[in-house]
This record gives structure tokens, C-alpha cells and sequence, in this order.
């Protein structure tokens, strides 16, 4: 099976701009999660969907959404970026709630 | 709400020698635990994981982990390291019940030396 890939792997964007990111889960997962990395904050949860529906989010401001679709893919939105939102962006999938998660390789934003 | 605590932030190790990366969390309900590992430019794999059972966990690379409920620590072990063991690990905790969300330790940096 094809692990989970996220596009676009790197991605520059200046001040206030807004950028999407994409993830599509291994086939046939339902549940998809989005991670930050940074070197000052670690890891930080940013949101779980599953079946198409927000399950939890992390403490992030409203600037940070996403959504999933039917395929069960998803996308992750950030408007307004801020130099802080350079980060690693993970996605990971599993099969569903409560069952082991796979990780992308993540998206790499440089805001400038 | 759940804490994890990787105490050593680098670990430097010779080839062939063994390494324990510590880990500790907290938490006031019950969690599964998990230990991933991160090379350079790439996402996170899973290592290991406990959910229940037997608390020696073996994973994958030689490595092993053993869950201690008393001093709720999950520490992480390999006999004998190799070159390619060089890499940022992470441990991580789930609750029980609670969804995907993991919580995650500010990770390991283990350099494997010559």
C-alpha cells in the first residue's frame, strides 16, 4: 500500500498571504490528524477528522482550519501567516479513532 | 491533561554500545504510549507502542521499550546501536478512549559515533 503523501513538500510564502496544504491518507483510512513542528514548540496537535467531521482540535488561533473530504482526504488551511507559522506540517492517517497512526512526510513552510 | 518528559535532549553513543532514551509522562487517566522516530527530512515512523499486555514492548530495528506504571515511565532500549540509529525520537501518549490526538515529549537526539 502507498504510504501517505502530503503536497506540496515545501512551500514559501511572505506575511499575510494564506496557504493550503493537502494530505491523502493511506488507502482506506478514514482518520486523518495534522501536526506542527517547530524547533521551540515540539510536536503540537493541530486537529483529527474523521468521516468527514472535526473530532478535536488543538489550541491553535481560528487562522488555522482545515476540512476533510469525502475521499478522505484532507487539506489544512493558515490565512493571514505569520513568521511563526514556518514550520514541519505532519499529517498522519489511521484506519480509525483509537487505532495506530501513520505519518506523511510533511509539508515544509517558510514564511517570509 | 497529559504531559510528556524527555529529559535528555542529545544522547551520544558509540557504535555497538547499548542506549536507553528516557521517557516519563503524566497523566490522570489512563494512556496508551508510543515511540516514534524521525530522520533527517522525513516524517515520523512508529517504533513501538503499548496498549495493554505485557509490559516489554519489542519494536521494530532491535528496539524495545518497557512500560512502568509506578514510576509512569516508558523508556526506550536497544542492545546495540548502529550508525544508522542516528535520529530525533519522540515519545508520545494517547488516552485511552480519546481519539487520535497524540501528545508528544520534545524528543531525543541520538547520535551514534564511530
Amino acid at each position: 500500500k502507498a504510504g501517505v503523501t502530503q503536497t506540496p513538500r515545501y512551500l514559501i510564502k511572505t506575511r499575510g498571504q494564506q496557504v493550503t496544504l493537502s494530505c491523502s491518507p493511506i488507502s482506506g483510512h478514514r482518520s486523518v490528524s495534522w501536526y506542527q513542528q517547530t524547533p521551540g514548540q515540539g510536536l503540537q496537535f493541530l486537529f483529527e477528522y474523521f468521516s468527514e467531521t472535526q473530532r478535536n482540535k488543538g489550541n491553535f488561533p481560528g487562522r488555522f482550519s482545515g476540512r476533510q473530504f469525502s475521499n478522505s482526504r484532507s487539506e489544512m488551511n493558515v490565512s493571514t501567516l505569520e513568521l511563526g507559522d514556518s514550520a514541519l506540517y505532519l499529517c498522519a492517517s489511521s484506519g480509525g479513532r483509537g487505532e495506530t497512526q501513520y505519518f506523511g512526510p510533511g509539508t515544509r513552510l517558510l514564511v517570509l | 491533561a497529559q504531559s510528556v518528559t524527555q529529559l535528555d535532549s542529545q544522547v551520544p553513543v558509540f557504535e555497538e554500545a547499548p542506549v536507553e532514551l528516557r521517557c516519563n509522562y503524566s497523566s490522570s487517566v489512563s494512556v496508551y504510549l508510543f515511540w516514534y522516530v524521525q530522520y533527517p527530512n522525513q516524517g515520523l515512523q512508529l517504533l513501538l507502542k503499548y496498549l495493554s499486555g505485557s509490559t516489554l514492548v519489542k519494536g521494530i530495528n532491535g528496539f524495545e521499550a518497557e512500560f512502568n506504571k509506578s514510576q509512569t515511565s516508558f523508556h526506550l532500549r536497544k542492545p546495540s546501536v548502529h550508525i544508522s540509529d542516528t535520529a530525533e525520537y519522540f515519545c508520545a501518549v494517547r488516552i485511552t478512549g480519546g481519539g487520535n490526538k497524540l501528545t508528544f515529549g520534545t524528543g531525543t537526539q541520538l547520535k551514534v559515533e564511530l
